[in-house]
């Protein structure tokens, strides 16, 4: 089973700053079968990205992702107040499909 | 639009089997796409439980297997999530979502999950 490893755990920004996120894999991920999802408290998630960089109809383009074989990055350019929330990234190279265990973005 | 509905007895006794339905609105679930369980421990993060596609074909996470049942109802364009022997440990929020890219694949969209609890 593929392990994703999500840092940091937490990050502490404003509004207007720009969040890094990190989503490290225990084996390489051929053909960058990686996602992104939002969760708010109290509803589901919600897709982001998929394929690393490819965004999801309808996501703003201060969202994007990046990277290949064991290390991704979803980056929001300027943290728009609904973008707090928490982040998961899943791999779907392999079976079982697994989930990073999530990074919050808090105001600071 | 394509949405999902989760549906199921939101209590369940220790050792008894966990029922979900999930209803598919707006697409087909015979149109394609596998379609997929997931859920969320309180406080907690994603397990992928399983997924589906239309002809019956089921893919189940591993440790989980020996307890899981994912079947298929076309006529009434749902799908089905049974759990047996359940324990605390299966307290969770349970979603419902359509499957992209394989059927492990990325999920979107998602239903609003439905909080299933194990307890006496």
């Amino acid at each position: 089973e593929i392990v994703l490893t999500q840092s940091p755990g937490t990050l502490s920004l404003s509004p207007g700053e720009r969040a890094t996120l990190s989503c490290r894999a225990s084996q390489s991920l051929s053909n960058n079968f990686l996602a992104w999802y939002q969760q708010k408290p109290g509803q589901a998630p919600g897709l982001l990205i998929y394929g690393a960089s490819s965004r999801a109809t309808g996501i703003p383009d201060r969202f994007s992702g990046s990277g290949s074989g064991t290390d991704f990055t979803l980056t929001i350019s300027r943290l728009e107040p609904e973008d707090f929330a928490v982040y998961y990234c899943q791999q779907y190279v392999s079976s079982p499909q697994t989930f990073g265990q999530g990074t919050k973005v808090e105001i600071k | 639009q394509v949405q999902l509905q989760e549906s199921g007895p939101g209590l369940v006794k220790p050792s008894e089997t966990l029922s979900l339905t999930c209803t598919v609105s707006g697409y087909s679930i015979s149109g394609g796409y596998y379609w997929g369980w997931i859920r969320q421990p309180p406080g907690k993060g994603l397990e992928w439980i399983g997924s589906i596609y239309y002809s019956g074909n089921t893919y189940y996470k591993p440790s989980l297997k020996s307890r899981v049942t994912i079947s298929v109802d076309k006529s009434k364009n749902q799908f089905s999530l049974k759990l047996s022997s359940v324990t605390a440990a299966d307290t969770a929020v349970y979603y419902c979502a359509r499957l992209s890219g394989g059927p492990g694949g990325w999920c979107s969209p998602w239903g609003q999950g439905t909080l299933v609890t194990v307890s006496s």
